[in-house]
């Protein structure tokens, strides 16, 4: 069973630019949720989706966005970075549809905004 | 607003002795609690979970117990070896058809050989 994979491992941006990452769900997970830790914080929920439509969001601006495509792999984009944009981005796949559930991460991206 | 608060950012515990790791939330709708541990350079790794329909769960070493009324949780991991040393976070959900974690800052639990 493969588990959850995300790339690229880390990434440096500049201000203003755009940035796509990437994120293969683990085998037979449907849904994939996306989280942004900064330094000493702990995840923080960005978004979910769920049959390649989003299913949940938290208190990010628009510029962040995403997809799920067909096979349950998942990107996330994120427009006019900004400096504290500078973190490591989570993804997570799990199982939904049959009440709570237990999420799996991926080892995260890096990303460095300059 | 903090919802899931780990108040010790720091513990340390000889091997073989009991790991008590605290969690305290805000939100009384909160359903369902995971814990998480994360070593450098990886992803969190799940370690156990609790429905707020009980009050304790076990698995091997970990054992989750939760207090609704404090709105408390905490993991006991009995006993404790090198291996265990990481940060622990603990993480939050309601049930609105979906669940969306609210984690708290995590403690870095540091075992002493």
């Amino acid at each position: 069973e493969t588990g959850v994979t995300q790339s690229p491992t880390h990434l440096i941006k500049t201000r203003g630019q755009q940035v796509t990452l990437r994120c293969s769900s683990q085998s037979g997970h449907n849904t994939v949720s996306w989280y942004q830790q900064a330094l000493g914080q702990g995840p923080q929920f960005i978004f979910q989706y769920y049959r390649e439509e989003e299913n949940g969001r938290g208190n990010f601006p628009p510029r962040f966005s995403g997809l799920q495509f067909p096979n349950y792999s998942s990107e996330l984009n994120v427009n006019a970075l900004e400096l504290d944009d500078s973190a490591l981005y989570l993804c997570a796949s799990s199982i939904q549809g049959e009440g709570p559930y237990e999420q799996y991460f991926g080892p995260g991206t890096r990303l460095t905004v300059t | 607003d903090q919802q899931v608060k780990q108040n010790s950012p720091s513990l340390s515990v000889q091997e073989g002795r009991i790991s008590i790791l605290n969690c305290d939330y805000t939100n009384s709708m909160f359903d369902y609690f995971l814990w998480y541990k994360k070593y450098p350079a990886e992803g969190p790794t799940f370690l156990i979970s609790i429905s707020s329909i009980k009050d304790k769960n076990e698995d091997g070493r970990f054992t989750v117990f939760l207090n609704k009324s404090a709105k408390h949780l905490s993991l006991h991991i009995v006993p404790s070896q090198p291996g265990d040393s990481a940060v622990y976070f603990c993480a939050a959900s309601e049930n609105r058809g979906t669940y969306k974690y609210i984690f708290g800052t995590g403690t870095r639990l540091k075992v002493l050989a």
